[in-house]
């Protein structure tokens, strides 16, 4: 079952944050974020494992919160070059190979 | 350079003709997938493989086929029961046991 994005689409400032949300109906195991710019693959940007952790590196970080089955990627001081869309990829169980259930997207556009 | 290569960049394709797509990756992955991306959708399963001569599918595998007869190379016909083709198709890699895929740049397909 596909998780839901919130927001579809967000303008920022530059120097703005950003919350993006990724809700799911059946219980995760774990939620991986990507970013893809326009008609280029999708660039891995984190991992979160059941457990409720909290990830982050620079000025983007995700949490995981296992008993609403949501992640949240914040985005804070935005830059131009995090504009593009922003998918979450969900698994539910554990295996040798996972199989990913991503998400609509969420475009996110930063100007001047 | 470690990676996941594809080509051709874009390929055209004709009424009633079968086409393959190539994926190579490098990376000493186990697993391999692929996806179909429609303009401002998200990323959706066709089908993969976790281990040579071994695949399942995935959401969307009808009208298409795939071999694994090698560890590195994972590759997608797209047949002439495939009656709506044009789409993004990427390819993706993990190792057997970590669930963080990486993606190749993308094939686009067109029809003629």
């Amino acid at each position: 079952q596909q998780p839901v994005q919130s927001p579809q689409a967000v303008i920022l400032r530059e120097g703005e944050d950003a919350v993006i949300n990724c809700s799911s109906s059946k219980a995760l195991y774990s939620v991986h974020w990507y970013r893809q710019k326009h008609g280029e693959a999708p660039v891995f940007l984190m991992i979160l494992l059941k457990g409720g952790e909290q990830k982050g590196h620079d000025k983007i970080s995700a949490s995981f919160n296992e008993k609403k089955q949501q992640s949240s990627l914040y985005l804070t001081a935005s830059q131009l070059s995090y504009s593009g869309t922003y998918f979450c990829g969900t698994s539910y169980r554990t295996g040798t190979a996972s199989k990913l259930t991503f998400g609509t997207g969420t475009r996110l556009q930063v100007t001047l | 350079d470690g990676g996941i290569t594809q080509s051709p960049k874009y390929l055209f394709r004709k009424e009633g003709q079968n086409v393959t797509l190539s994926c190579e990756q490098n990376l000493n992955h186990d697993a391999m997938y692929w996806y179909r991306q429609d303009p401002g959708q998200g990323l959706r399963l066709i089908y993969y493989s976790q281990i040579v001569n071994d695949f399942q599918k995935g959401d969307i595998a009808e009208g298409y086929s795939v071999s694994r007869e090698k560890k590195e190379s994972f590759p997608l016909t797209v047949t002439s029961a495939q009656k709506n083709p044009t789409a993004f198709y990427l390819c993706a890699s993990s190792t057997s046991g970590r669930e963080t895929q990486y993606f190749g740049p993308g094939t686009r397909l067109l029809v003629l």
